[in-house]
């Protein structure tokens, strides 16, 4: 069972480029959710979905958008990265939104 | 604001017993989450209370009490392998996850 899977797992990435990070889960779960993680930090959420076809902000949704065009997949994409961005990126999932959330291995990305 | 206070690291001995504390201050509470991180990996779930009492899972336990707005997460018989940080995640009354910001436990021989 794949789970949930999140891909690449690393990028280096010049500022100003945009890039997509890729997210799948095949646990048809309805919630999942998009979190970056920076060293002295909790977990901050960016944005969120609790089913397909809706969307939410999070707590720093600045710089980033998602779509959930279907259960499996929800895609975040930076625009126009910069360096602050440069961080750990996890992508979960959970059946609701008050339920054990599964994670994926996590994106490192670095922006020059 | 919302508020997960957890302390930022702590050391223990192999076989011995921890606990790891964790207040929160948020808007409504839906349940409490504790996960384990172990470096460079993904957090996994540990477990859940929504009830005051303690809920026991192996050599972990976790307490809860609402109205202090305290938890508490007990591992014994340390083994190795528990060297983590361990994150307490609250859901509000917006069933948003607010997270601490992580314990890192080190095991010591």
């Amino acid at each position: 069972t794949a789970g949930i899977t999140q891909a690449p797992t690393s990028q280096i990435l010049a500022a100003g480029r945009s890039m997509t990070l890729r997210c799948t889960q095949d646990m048809r779960h309805n919630a999942m959710y998009w979190y970056r993680q920076d060293l002295g930090l909790g977990l901050r959420l960016i944005h969120y979905s609790n089913t397909a076809g809706t969307t939410g902000k999070g707590e720093v949704p600045d710089g980033y958008s998602v779509s959930r065009a279907n259960t499996d997949d929800f895609p975040l994409t930076l625009a126009s990265a910069v360096p602050s961005q440069t961080s750990v990126y996890f992508c979960a999932s959970s059946v609701t939104a008050n339920t054990e959330a599964f994670f994926g291995q996590g994106t490192r990305l670095t922006v020059v | 604001g919302q508020n997960i206070d957890q302390p930022t690291e702590m050391t223990a001995t192999e076989g011995a017993i921890v606990q790891i504390n964790c207040t929160y201050q948020t808007s409504g509470f839906n349940g409490l989450f504790w996960y384990q991180q172990h470096a460079g990996e993904a957090p996994t779930f540990l477990s859940y209370n929504v009830l005051d009492g303690l809920e026991e899972k192996g050599r972990f336990s976790s307490f809860l009490s609402r109205s202090k707005g305290y938890s508490y997460l007990l591992l014994k018989e340390l083994q190795m392998k528990d060297s983590a940080s361990y994150l307490c995640a609250v859901t509000d009354s917006n069933y948003q996850l607010i997270w601490g910001a992580g314990t890192k436990l080190i095991i010591k021989p």
